[in-house]
């Protein structure tokens, strides 16, 4: 079955980087565009930037732009998000997401999250 | 960007009974050269990861109970859950995939009354 495990959350000041990786399993990983979803606490859902199978294209959100970075190594059946300059509204809880089977761009599977705080 | 707007924000519904969630697009999503309108539900449990339910505006993910419906073409969408359960009880999103970013509405939150 998919399986999408996020790793690298933690706490970081402002101005700091970190980067988040999700491995994946159960799947054709190099098949498959995949995304970054985020939830900022009592907040909704954002989409945060995607990536195509091959990792050919990729597009933010615009608040995201410059900052973050998303990447994926195909070899390692792994998703990657670079988060530089960091602010403290970048603080929430995040997710990837594979695409959907129809569509590149809404979501069947989702990993698990990782919190990501920013903050002095 | 296209806005979602879902409507109420929460909503309290007795087990057993029908709940309804709307939401709207600020532009079409409907596609007219397939006739489909770019269209997807979530359910969002505290804890867990967003599931999602419904995509094509009316089409059922695999595995998820027949009482989930999903109706609407155009601007206007509507969720309906035929007889709610306890297990039911989650945020509610839908969301837009016609065109870039994919943008999610504010979220329904379901309680039992």
């Amino acid at each position: 079955q998919v399986q999408l495990v996020e790793s690298g959350g933690g706490v970081v000041q402002p101005g700091g980087s970190l980067r988040l990786s999700c491995a994946a399993s159960g799947f054709t990983f190099s098949s498959y565009g995949m995304h970054w979803v985020r939830q900022a606490p009592g907040k909704g859902l954002e989409w945060v930037a995607f990536i195509r199978y091959d990792g050919s294209n990729k597009y933010y959100a615009d608040s995201m732009k410059g900052r973050f970075t998303i990447s994926r190594d195909n070899s390692r059946n792994t998703l990657y998000l670079q988060m530089n300059s960091l602010r403290a509204d970048d603080t929430a809880v995040y997710y990837c997401a594979k695409v959907g089977l129809h569509s590149d761009l809404y979501f069947d599977y989702w990993g698990q999250g990782k919190l990501v705080t920013v903050s002095s | 960007d296209i806005v979602m707007t879902q409507s109420p924000d929460s909503l309290a519904v007795s087990l057993g009974e029908r709940a309804t969630i709307n939401c709207k697009s600020s532009q079409s999503v409907l596609y007219s050269s397939n006739n489909k309108n770019y269209l997807a539900w979530y359910q969002h449990k505290p804890g867990q990861p967003p599931k999602l339910l419904i995509y094509w505006a009316s089409t059922r993910e695999s595995g998820v109970p027949d009482r989930f419906s999903g109706s609407g073409s155009g601007t206007d969408f509507t969720l309906t859950i035929s007889s709610l359960q306890a297990e039911d009880v989650a945020v509610y999103y839908c969301q837009q995939y016609y065109n870039f970013p994919p943008t999610f509405g504010q979220g329904t939150k379901l309680e039992i009354k």
